[in-house]
């Protein structure tokens, strides 16, 4: 069964420091893997994709994350978290051909002045 | 290229009134996806369209949820009689078929049941 797990319901971080958020999926076949962010009130933006080409994948805004399959992870990082980063953070996994989206729980990102 | 768009962007009625939510997915993107959002929580899908058939309605509560997506293309998603535990912002998203597919989200629907 597919399934992803964001593994932090809330990170608190200074702005100007690192941000890590983390995701965690199970899949019966080879994924596709997404960051989405979601700002109050606003839509769903994506952030990065992972497709099956370079494991490390690099975003928009200066966030990255790598595809890790012997650790079933795919971690967001950002090297200086800044004020306008302060959102939720969904992790996403489908599986081709079926065309089907699955949600971890989301992650909402505070930073601190 | 023209994103996905949704109408109206705020809905708010009373418990038991009927309301009816509208999607234009990106032209030539045959999966269209409706998807409930309760505040503080993540997206849940409620139904998913291939070209005009359902492919996944497991998670629609379908004594109130209807949705239908005529010719392939435009989708309405109803609630009829509302509740109160129906407030939420109603997603539609879309995707093409392919190795590299993904999501592409529409602004949402703010809904308000008093």
């Amino acid at each position: 069964a597919q399934s992803v797990t964001q593994l932090d319901s809330h990170v608190s971080v200074s702005e100007g420091t690192p941000v890590l958020l983390r995701c965690n999926y199970s899949s019966s076949y080879s994924p596709s893997l997404f960051w989405y962010v979601q700002h109050p009130n606003k839509g769903l933006q994506l952030l990065l994709k992972y497709t099956s080409a370079a494991t490390l994948v690099k975003g928009i805004n200066g966030f990255e994350a790598e595809f890790k399959k012997s650790e079933t992870s795919f971690h967001l990082t950002k090297p200086s978290a800044h004020m306008s980063d302060a959102a939720e953070y969904f992790c996403v996994v489908s599986e081709y051909p079926f065309n089907k989206f699955y949600f971890g729980s989301g992650t909402k990102l505070n930073v601190k002045p | 290229e023209a994103g996905v768009a949704q109408s109206p962007r705020y809905k708010i009625i009373e418990k038991r009134q009927s309301v009816a939510f509208w999607c234009n997915p990106i032209s030539g993107h045959a999966t269209l996806y409706w998807y409930q959002q309760i505040l503080g929580q993540g997206p849940k899908l409620l139904i998913q369209f291939q070209n005009n058939g359902v492919v996944d309605d497991s998670q629609l509560p379908k004594d109130r949820f209807s949705a239908e997506r005529l010719k392939g293309v435009d989708s309405t998603l109803k609630i009829q009689p509302a509740k109160l535990e129906d407030s939420a912002v109603y997603l539609c998203a879309s995707s093409f078929e392919g190795l590299d597919n993904e999501q592409f989200f529409g602004p949402g629907t703010r809904l308000t049941v008093l």
